[in-house]
């Protein structure tokens, strides 16, 4: 089956750094992958689409220079929060979908101190 | 625009006993179906769906899945349950043609099973 992989699966930084999480696909193509983002006992929250070789689309109330996505190849998306801060701290999920489901990361745990 | 409902935020049930756990949606032209399951800290694992054809789909671990056009659901179930089923489950609906635009994702139904 199609296999997503995200890394890293938690990290820990201190405020105001910046944070890359990587989502790659590894047995197919992904011109489209999606960012998602969860808070404790809710279901997901999308906050962008990524599309290969062209600017992100992000959900209405996601800062797009907090979180900068970028989609260089057909495999790999990348999400950057920048500047982060505790209100930051989330589990953030990428998914990809292959055939007419998707196909999800593991998920990253970000905890901003 | 598509949604989902998920009208339980709970469900608990024995082990052993059937489950069931609901899913409504709304969608224009043809639904694409989804159940996906979550365990804590993880992403979400595909389970099964409902692109065309028979209204029953079977999917992983014994879970099954009936597609009701008329009363645009879209529940979940198996017939006995396990403890190790117990976890976070999502239902999520795209329309047919859409290749590779977002899933909508219900609220999230969390499944406990009792031993």
């Amino acid at each position: 089956g199609a296999v997503v992989s995200q890394h890293p699966s938690r990290v820990i930084c201190k405020s105001g750094t910046s944070v890359k999480i990587e989502c790659r696909s590894l047995d197919f193509q992904a011109t489209t992958m999606f960012w998602y983002r969860q808070f404790p006992k809710q279901s997901l929250m999308l906050m962008a689409t990524s599309n290969e070789g062209s600017k992100a689309t992000y959900e209405q109330g996601v800062e797009k220079d907090k979180f900068l996505i970028n989609h260089a190849s057909l495999t790999l998306s990348t999400l950057t929060v920048t500047s982060a801060h505790p209100e930051d701290s989330s589990f953030y999920i990428c998914s990809a979908r292959a055939r007419p489901e998707a196909f999800f990361g593991q998920g990253t745990r970000l905890t901003v101190v | 625009a598509q949604s989902v409902a998920q009208p339980e935020d709970q469900v608990n049930v024995a082990e052993g006993n059937p489950l069931t756990v609901k899913c409504t949606y709304s969608v224009s032209g043809n639904p694409y179906l989804f159940w996906y399951v979550q365990y804590p800290n993880r992403g979400l694992q595909f389970l099964l769906k409902y692109i065309t054809g028979d209204n029953l789909v079977k999917g992983s671990y014994g879970f099954e899945a009936e597609f009701n056009k008329s009363q645009t659901s879209f529940h979940l179930k198996k017939p006995s349950a396990l403890v190790s089923d117990s976890a976070l489950y999502f239902c999520a609906v795209t329309r047919e043609g859409q290749g590779a635009q977002k899933l909508v994702f219900g609220q999230g139904t969390r499944l406990t099973i009792n031993p």
